[in-house]
């Protein structure tokens, strides 16, 4: 157990949906990262909140968000929903600010498109 | 841009036999280098990690050299086991590069027989 919690564990919905992921971070640690597992584009890191800040960004698309509140869970929004949005979302928490600092996984959201 | 490429899977093997799973990589920077294994229905756990050229990480018996000279930082097992089954990512974060993210290969499925 890494100590990331994720929820929902799976979600089901429809194309031109909105849909809302939810993640813990470990105790401690200050900084959540999102990233996306597909088949076909592999595992993909979206964004990095640090403290309530964005820290860092990669291939997020502008039809998702994501914020980190004050008691530093986080939150990534998907909005209008594609079937190519199917994936694993993976979370993840580390203590430094720096992406190359040891990040701790959670266990994954699994979102159908239908 | 950063890009990692390793071995493509899937690898089957008979436990006490010796694994390798060649990665590769393309940095502007310099960046640090990560094996990260992902068990059935889990997320991803750092496996081991290493941070400047000749640098050896090494975990449960899984070693990885970062060899600056041929941008390489192989996985190796000397005798594997059937629980080391799992899919292993090879990854890097460039420090220097400006892109402060984490860039993951597709992953190699390795199957462990008895």
């Amino acid at each position: 157990d890494s100590g990331v919690t994720q929820t929902p564990k799976h979600l089901i919905t429809a194309t031109g949906q909105r849909v809302t992921l939810r993640c813990s971070p470990r105790s401690g640690d200050l900084s959540v990262y999102w990233y996306q597992q597909s088949l076909d584009q592999g595992l993909q890191f979206l964004i990095q909140y640090y403290n309530g800040e964005e820290r860092a960004k990669g291939n997020i698309l502008e039809r998702f968000s994501a914020q980190q509140f004050p008691d530093l869970h986080s939150e990534l929004n998907l909005s209008s929903l594609e079937l190519g949005d199917s994936a694993l979302y993976f979370c993840a928490s580390s203590a430094s600010d720096r992406v190359w600092s040891e990040q701790y996984f959670g266990p994954g959201t699994r979102l159908t498109v239908t | 841009g950063n890009s990692v490429t390793q071995m493509e899977g899937p690898v089957t093997l008979s436990e006490e036999a010796f694994l390798t799973i060649n990665c590769t990589y393309t940095a502007t920077g310099y960046p640090s280098l990560f094996w990260y294994v992902q068990y059935p229905g889990e997320g991803l756990q750092l496996l081991l990690k290493a941070t400047k050229a000749d640098d050896k990480g090494s975990n449960k018996g899984f070693e990885a050299t970062y060899r600056k000279e041929t941008t390489s930082f192989h996985l190796e097992k000397g005798s594997v086991q059937v629980s080391d089954s799992a899919v292993y990512f090879c990854a890097l974060s460039d420090r220097e590069g400006g892109n402060n993210d984490m860039r993951f290969g597709a992953g190699t499925r390795l199957t462990v027989k008895p």
